[in-house]
């Protein structure tokens, strides 16, 4: 089944705790992306990578790393998480050429 | 700087109704406009319009896209209570690789 996993789906840490949430996808997609989603906000992109080795920022790339050292692989890295980063994280991805975005489960993250 | 801004922001309708929903866009090298569907969970695709495909249909659901004034609408008729559910406009850039403008959504109940 095609398909884009995140992990973990739900994740409560403490402010400076170092975390990691994975995210994969079984469709040999070039494109990848991370988003946020907060209430009143929508959906806005954190980093995006069009390709292995290649990542950019997004609209809001601040406190955020990420690395695609695999084609289907794109970690979203929080170095020192802080409570400004709780919210709803969406992995994405999609090929190059029809560019439609499938969406992972999310995951729902709490710092306190 | 890149828009997409969504009318209304919300709607409450009665089972069988038909509604639209409204989309604006302002995207530098405009490349496509997709609406998906979002419930409790992961948005789910719907339609993708580009300058080349300004009309899409999958059952009670049909869009337009007016790449002359820069809008797309989304109609769903006969609606249903599983219908109800926030919907999201997106628009990309040839600029930007996979990124995706959101806009704010709108949130749609339809009541039995």
């Amino acid at each position: 089944e095609a398909q884009v996993t995140q992990n973990p789906r739900y994740l409560i840490t403490v402010t400076g705790k170092k975390l990691t949430v994975t995210c994969s996808q079984n469709m040999n997609h070039e494109y990848m992306s991370w988003y946020r989603q907060d209430p009143g906000l929508g959906l806005r992109q954190i980093y995006y990578s069009m390709n292995v080795e290649v990542t950019d920022k997004g609209d809001v790339p601040e406190g955020y790393k990420v690395s695609r050292k695999e084609k289907r692989n794109f970690p979203l890295i929080l170095e020192s998480p802080s409570p400004n980063q709780t919210s709803l994280y969406f992995c994405a991805s999609s090929d190059r050429v029809l560019n439609e975005q499938y969406f992972g489960p999310g995951t729902r993250l709490t710092v306190t | 700087e890149d828009k997409v801004v969504q009318s209304p922001l919300s709607l409450v309708v009665h089972e069988g109704d038909t509604v639209t929903l409204n989309c604006s866009y302002e995207v530098t090298n405009f490349r496509s406009l997709l609406w998906y569907k979002q419930e409790k969970k992961a948005p789910t695709f719907l339609f993708m319009l580009t300058s080349s495909g300004i009309e899409k249909k999958s059952g009670r659901l049909s869009s337009i896209l007016d790449k002359k004034e820069l809008f797309s609408i989304l109609n769903i008729t006969a609606t249903q209570t599983g219908d109800s559910a926030i919907y999201l406009c997106a628009g990309s850039s040839w600029n930007q690789g996979g990124k995706l403008i959101f806009g704010q959504g709108t949130e749609l109940s339809v009541k039995p």
